[in-house]
């Protein structure tokens, strides 16, 4: 089945560019989504398709994908962006399902 | 603006069948080209998806639970359902529903989730 591998955390000061990688095999050729997590709350979409935000999503996150690495750029970090943070794609080959990856912890120091 | 809300019993022994439902308010299941979706998140780990369901009866399901899972859908009372049998401590987990959008998948409207522990 297919696998997204995400790093466990990242860390990064209020106010820098914060970017969180979610590789797989030829993830370039997949949709790929990113939802935040805060504690004791249900997941949020924060990215669909790439580089689309939802309503309501600030501008300053983003995503891109080529090759076998998706990102999710969050600009100007602020202490509210400390969560954790998935991506997800769709598996349409043998057996059609829903991957996520590992998730990354988010800190804001 | 859809929401979503999960209920069902919050302890379920082991062997036994865990039984959950998602009550869609402020619009239709039946509406637009939506699946629905269950979740779940072991305490301290990551997303895990179980399967989706069209209004149509239509399914997917995770390959690894597959042969413990039902989903189904009730259109007239606006809610789907999440069966899974043969429950263990390895089940204990926040079950969230969701829903569907899209041929790319990705869940855009989630509920608040329900904590379902498996113990004797």
């Amino acid at each position: 089945s297919y696998v997204l591998t995400q790093p466990p955390s990242v860390s990064v000061a209020p106010g820098q560019t914060a970017r969180i990688t979610c590789g797989g095999n030829n993830i370039g050729s997949k949709s790929v989504h990113w939802y935040q997590q805060k504690p004791g709350q249900a997941p949020v979409l924060v990215v669909y398709d790439d580089s689309d935000r939802p309503s309501g999503i600030p501008e300053r996150f983003s995503g891109s994908n080529s090759g076998n690495t998706a990102t999710l750029t969050i600009s100007r970090v602020e202490a509210g962006d400390e969560a954790d943070y998935y991506c997800q794609v769709w598996d349409s080959s043998s057996d059609h399902f829903v991957v996520f990856g590992g998730g990354t912890k988010l800190t804001v120091l | 603006q859809v929401q979503l809300q999960e209920s069902g019993p919050g302890l379920v022994k082991p062997s036994q069948t865990l039984s959950l439902t998602c009550t869609v308010s402020g619009g239709s299941i039946s509406s637009g080209s939506y699946y629905w979706s269950w979740i779940r998140q072991p305490a301290g780990k990551g997303l895990e998806w179980i399967g989706r369901i069209y209004t149509s009866g239509s399914t997917n399901y995770n390959p690894s639970l597959k042969s413990r899972v039902t989903i189904s859908v009730d259109t007239s009372k606006n809610q789907f359902s999440l069966k899974l049998s043969s429950v263990t401590a390895a089940d204990t987990a926040v079950y969230y529903c969701a829903r569907v959008v899209g041929a790319t998948v990705y869940m855009d409207v989630w509920g608040k989730g329900t904590t379902v522990t498996v113990s004797s």
